[in-house]
């Protein structure tokens, strides 16, 4: 099945400084790549996807880029604000064939130091 | 749109007692719901998948008998942990996908329940 890696585990920025997690994933035939942001106790919330036609989707502040020679996708938060601050999940699957499912990565802490 | 409720959003019970958690989609119909269970500072991990009108499809490892999942309608999905033990504590949390969507991939979650069991 898809092995979904998230690195770094922790990242703290200033703020206004941008910060970039990265995933890699194993399965070549995944083909969507969602990004969740939590925060504490609270529900996964997508803040932006991929699909593999593309390789990269901006909205205002958040863009993720994707290599699907290398198997990577990567999220980038510019100008970063304190409500940035949370957890980030990527997650790939393919297509919908029946009952697609996401693989998540362990999640990124990301703080930011007002 | 593309909302999901549970209910109830915390509970506390006795050990041997089952539990019910009722996953709603709000503003769109769902053949396709979730459930994920998640530890303190942890990923999601997929318990289950569930479909509307058929038996739910297990993760390895999750005992059917024990969470018990029924999709009874396009907007509602119920997970039922039954004799519940200290070790099924846990934040429980649904995601369903909304049929009608162009793209039919993306999930959309619940707020969870935290279950706590003494």
């Amino acid at each position: 099945g898809e092995n979904v890696e998230q690195h770094p585990s922790t990242l703290s920025v200033q703020e206004g400084d941008s910060a970039v997690i990265k995933c890699t994933y194993s399965d070549s035939a995944s083909n969507y790549f969602p990004w969740y942001k939590q925060e504490l106790g609270k529900r996964p919330q997508l803040i932006i996807d991929i699909r593999s036609n593309v390789g990269e989707k901006k909205d205002q502040r958040i863009a993720v880029t994707l290599n699907k020679t290398a198997k990577h996708f990567s999220l980038h938060i510019t100008e970063t604000q304190p409500e940035d601050s949370a957890v980030y999940f990527c997650a790939a699957s393919r297509r919908p064939r029946g009952n697609n499912r996401l693989a998540f990565g362990k999640g990124n802490q990301v703080v930011v130091i007002p | 749109g593309a909302v999901v409720s549970q209910h109830p959003s915390w509970v506390i019970c006795k050990s041997g007692t089952s539990v019910k958690i009722e996953c709603r989609s709000l503003d769109f119909q769902a053949t396709t719901m979730f459930w994920y269970r998640q530890f303190p500072k942890q990923s999601l991990m997929l318990m289950a998948t569930s479909n509307e009108g058929s038996k739910a499809t297990y993760e390895q490892g999750v005992e059917k008998d024990k969470f018990l999942i029924n999709h009874a309608s396009l907007t509602l999905s119920t997970l039922t942990v039954t004799s519940a033990h200290p070790e099924d504590s846990s934040f429980y949390i649904c995601s369903a996908r909304d049929r009608d969507r162009e793209y039919q991939e993306t999930q959309y979650f619940g707020p969870g329940t935290r279950l706590l069991v003494l």
